[in-house]
């Protein structure tokens, strides 16, 4: 059955420092990967998507992930991190007609 | 474009009740899909609709139903509300449903917070 981990239930990182979120799945077949992230009482913004081709993927907001199929992964990075992007950040992995979503990572910005 | 609106915001109900849920999707999209999330269970997937037909369903007891009209707005429905429902349920919708088509992510609405009490 497909899975997705996100090994780091917080991460606390200083403003303007650089930033990584892991993500592991386990799938059979090669599948559509997403981040979202979700700030306080909203709903889940889509920040960038895999299908297939190019496994470095851009997205908004400064953000980019890196597809691995080796070590089925597919981390999400930003080089210089805001205040503003302190929130919780779900990878997910569709196959079907569902998402899978990992538990989550929240993200929290020291000045 | 006026994104995925969910109605109400909040609701507080009492165990054994039912409660109704609303979700208007982004002009155009056809489908519309529902999710629950919770800190203990994290995200889960409910159901998926397409021009008013359920095509998927997550791993939920009968309980939880919805539909979708011919304008693709959907509802959901719980009857006998128990205290582990309370949750924020969010609604998605996308132009095909994600795994039909390479451009068609989901575009989740602020959700619906409700409390079982």
């Amino acid at each position: 059955a497909q899975s997705v981990t996100q090994p780091d239930i917080h991460i606390t990182v200083s403003e303007g420092a650089s930033l990584e979120l892991r993500c592991n799945y386990s799938y059979g077949a090669t599948p559509y990967l997403f981040w979202y992230v979700q700030s306080p009482g909203q709903g889940l913004q889509l920040l960038l998507k895999y299908f297939s081709g190019d496994t470095l993927v851009q997205g908004i907001k400064g953000f980019e992930a890196e597809f691995k199929r080796s070590q089925s992964s597919f981390n999400l990075r930003k080089p210089s991190v805001h205040w503003s992007d302190a929130a919780e950040y779900f990878c997910a992995v569709g196959a079907g007609d569902a998402l899978n979503f990992g538990k989550g990572t929240s993200l929290l910005v020291t000045p | 474009k006026a994104g995925v609106t969910q109605t109400p915001r909040y609701l507080i109900k009492t165990r054994g009740q039912q409660v109704t849920l609303s979700c208007s999707p982004i002009s155009g999209h056809r489908s519309v899909s529902w999710y629950q999330q919770t800190p203990g269970q994290g995200l889960q997937f409910l159901f998926e609709y397409f021009s008013e037909t359920q095509r998927n369903k997550g791993n939920f007891p009968g309980r939880f139903s919805g539909r979708q009209f011919s304008n693709s707005r959907s509802e959901m429905n719980v009857s006998t509300l128990e205290l582990g429902d309370s949750a924020l349920y969010l609604c998605a919708s996308s132009p095909e449903g994600q795994g039909h088509s390479n451009n068609s992510p989901l575009h989740f609405g602020n959700g619906t917070r409700l409390t079982v009490t």
